[in-house]
């Protein structure tokens, strides 16, 4: 079965530091992970993902992510946070069998000035 | 191009009505997926259509939620009767056909929906 964990319900960091917001994950296979955000009131917007190739993958917003097979993660990162970046943040799994994601509980990032 | 739409955004109905939500899916995205997130908890799957044809529906909670999508183009959510319990966001999501190489799928991005948020009182 997969899964995917979020460890921490909530990051706390101030505007222009470098954030990062943690993710693992089990599958069965080739992993396919995807990091989406979630504004407050809104839909699921997508930010990056990770197929094939290079560990560190660039996405939306200044946002990238790297790979990291031996520890199962798949942590989000952002060298420089902006307030308008405080959002909530779910990474999700699929394998090569199935297209349906399995999410995390996600992540809520605070962005403070 | 219009991503994907979902009607209504949101609705607030009594226990044991009816309610039906509308998803228009990306034009030309063959897959079509309904999650749901209630409570605060997590994202959770509930069914995935490709054309016309459930191809999985492991996520359904039971027989008061029934899908359809008709000629393959938008779909819709049925429950009937509503509890309390059914109260979240329900995300329409559509990708493109997959396409293989190599023995592995191409990983297409999921698209979502700004979600029908629904409160049952």
């Amino acid at each position: 079965a997969q899964s995917v964990a979020q460890p921490e319900d909530q990051v706390n960091v101030a505007e222009g530091n470098p954030l990062t917001v943690k993710c693992t994950y089990s599958v069965s296979g080739n992993p396919y992970l995807f990091w989406y955000v979630q504004y407050p009131n809104r839909g699921l917007q997508f930010l990056l993902k990770y197929i094939t190739g290079d560990n560190l993958v660039k996405g939306s917003y200044g946002f990238e992510a790297e790979f990291n097979k031996s520890q199962t993660s798949f942590h989000l990162k952002k060298p420089s946070a902006l307030v308008s970046d405080s959002a909530l943040y779910f990474c999700a799994v699929r394998n090569t069998g199935f297209q349906k994601l399995v999410f995390g509980t996600g992540t809520r990032l605070l962005v403070s000035p | 191009e219009a991503g994907v739409t979902q009607f209504p955004s949101h609705s607030v109905i009594e226990k044991g009505q009816t309610v039906t939500l509308r998803c228009d899916p990306i034009s030309g995205h063959d897959n079509l997926y309904w999650y749901r997130r209630v409570m605060g908890k997590e994202i959770k799957f509930l069914l995935h259509f490709v054309k016309e044809s459930k191809q999985d529906e492991s996520g359904m909670p039971n027989n008061r939620f029934l899908a359809e999508r008709t000629g393959g183009t938008y779909s819709t959510l049925k429950v009937q009767p509503a509890e309390l319990e059914d109260s979240g966001v329900y995300f329409c999501a559509s990708s493109p056909q997959e396409v293989w190489s190599f023995g592995l799928p191409s990983g297409n991005t999921i698209y979502f929906g700004e979600g029908s948020w629904l409160t049952v009182v």
